[in-house]
């Protein structure tokens, strides 16, 4: 069974930092592109970042580029996503999402909630 | 960036009735790259459809996707009372993603 379990979340203040893990488990995590998508409070879903398999194609969304860095160690089947200079508009709760044939997304976790707050 | 705009913001419907979603897009999108997926209140969003007519694994036949270019449309033929929820449709396309605002099928 295939499970992406998150964690890290917390309450920061403004321009602090935070790093999310999340942790894949009953596939081949090697083999998958690894997302990270958003959600505010009441609102819809944002895509973050993207990683590559082999961690060689890296992309980000243009509001969180320059502060967020996505990394993999497919040794320990995980993901993070480093979150620096954090914003109130960045408090939302964060999805970790396995990408199939890098077009959607087939397995999400629970989700980890950010808040960015003084 | 393309940019996907879903209607109606909010769709009122009895169990039983079809429902219609429509995803319509800034430019034209590869119909290969257009997927949907519905989420209930506080869980993870779930792929239902994907390459805008595919169903995802397990998905029942009472959803349907069609269309192509800039126009595209969940079908739910006839609702079960699980089916309320927020449906969200999704593009990929230069290396990024983008979704709609989302539709709400509340029960009516």
């Amino acid at each position: 069974e295939v499970q992406l379990v998150e964690s890290g979340g917390g309450l920061v203040k403004p321009g602090g930092s935070l790093r999310l893990s999340c942790a894949a488990s009953g596939f081949t995590f090697s083999s998958y592109s690894m997302n990270w998508v958003r959600q505010a409070p009441g609102k819809g879903l944002e895509w973050v970042s993207s990683i590559s398999s082999s961690s060689s194609y890296i992309y980000y969304a243009d509001s969180v580029k320059g502060r967020f860095t996505i990394s993999r160690d497919n040794a320990k089947n995980s993901l993070y996503l480093q979150m620096n200079s954090l914003r109130a508009e960045d408090t939302a709760v964060y999805y970790c999402a396995r990408a199939v044939d890098a077009i959607c997304f087939d397995y999400w976790g629970q989700g980890t909630l950010v808040t960015v707050s003084s | 960036e393309i940019v996907l705009t879903q209607s109606p913001g909010t769709l009122s419907l009895s169990p039983g009735e079809r429902a219609t979603l429509s995803c319509r897009a800034s430019q034209s999108v590869s119909s290969s790259y257009l997927a949907w997926y519905q989420q209930k209140p506080g869980q993870a969003p779930r792929l239902l459809i994907y390459g805008a007519s595919s169903r995802a694994t397990g998905i029942p036949d009472r959803f349907s996707g069609s269309g192509s270019g800039t126009d595209f449309t969940l079908t739910i033929s006839r609702l079960e009372p699980e089916d309320f929820a927020v449906y969200y449709c999704q593009q990929y396309g230069s290396s990024a993603y983008t979704f709609g605002q989302g539709t709400k099928l509340e029960i009516k």
